[in-house]
């Protein structure tokens, strides 16, 4: 049991986008902007795409965007490309001092 | 460019204790946090603990906590996690991970991850 909720799998066609949520709690994703995604691709570690809701560590490309509304986080990435087939996982702060992740979703390029 | 080197994983049996390190280059590891992370075999992701850039605090999943300690060597920018009265459910791979330092939060969140050392608990 993960204690932010996402779906287990999307999917769309190349150049399609695909929006991934992320449902969490008024103790984490509601109370604070610090929620990040993280792409898992088979058999390797997980690369971080965006931290803080919405800003992008260096070298991830702008077609991965992240909001927030409520308890909700949301990740969509335009313009899929086949290189994005992978789980991602969304991953808030909780107080006190933890991190919690989502249970991941398996987003498949048609 | 930033590495996490982890180490130390092996078959172990249950109760027993093992210690994972992670050697680091590529950045001034005494400026920041550190995690571990561990995936448990066709799992999702799990956070386990985190270290500041100190070592003055220390968090721990409840999961771990009592069990599992993480510490760190500022002279040899290695990170360590001393694991205690292991259990099947701590099998795992285990990823150290560096802080996003661009993070707003006081906790940020991994940034740069190595490649995980496994850890299989049993008899």
């Amino acid at each position: 049991h993960s204690a932010l909720t996402q779906p287990r799998s999307v999917s769309g066609s190349p150049g399609q986008s695909v929006t991934i949520s992320c449902t969490g709690a008024g103790n984490n994703i509601g109370s604070y902007d610090f929620v990040s995604w993280y792409q898992q691709i088979s058999g390797k570690a997980p690369r971080l795409i965006i931290y803080d809701v919405y800003k992008w560590p260096s070298g991830v490309p702008p077609r991965f965007s992240g909001s927030k509304s409520g308890n909700t986080a949301s990740l969509t990435i335009s313009g899929l490309q086949s290189e994005d087939e992978a789980v991602y996982y969304c991953c808030s702060y909780e107080a006190p001092n933890t991190l919690v992740f989502g249970g991941g979703t398996k987003v498949t390029v048609l | 460019e930033v590495h996490l080197l982890e180490s130390g994983g092996t078959l172990v049996q249950p109760g027993k204790s093992l210690r994972l390190s992670c050697a680091t280059s590529g950045f001034l590891f005494s400026s920041h946090a550190m995690s571990w992370v561990r995936q448990a075999p066709g799992q999702g992701l799990e956070w386990v603990a985190t270290i500041t850039g100190t070592g003055t605090f220390k968090y721990y999943a409840d999961s771990v906590r009592g069990r599992f300690s993480v510490s760190r060597d500022n002279s040899r920018s290695t990170l360590f996690l001393q694991m205690n009265s292991l259990s099947v459910e701590d099998t795992a791979i285990y990823y150290c991970t560096r802080d996003e330092s661009q993070s707003a939060s006081d906790q940020p969140p991994p940034g740069s991850w190595g490649q995980g050392t496994l850890v299989t608990v049993s008899s």
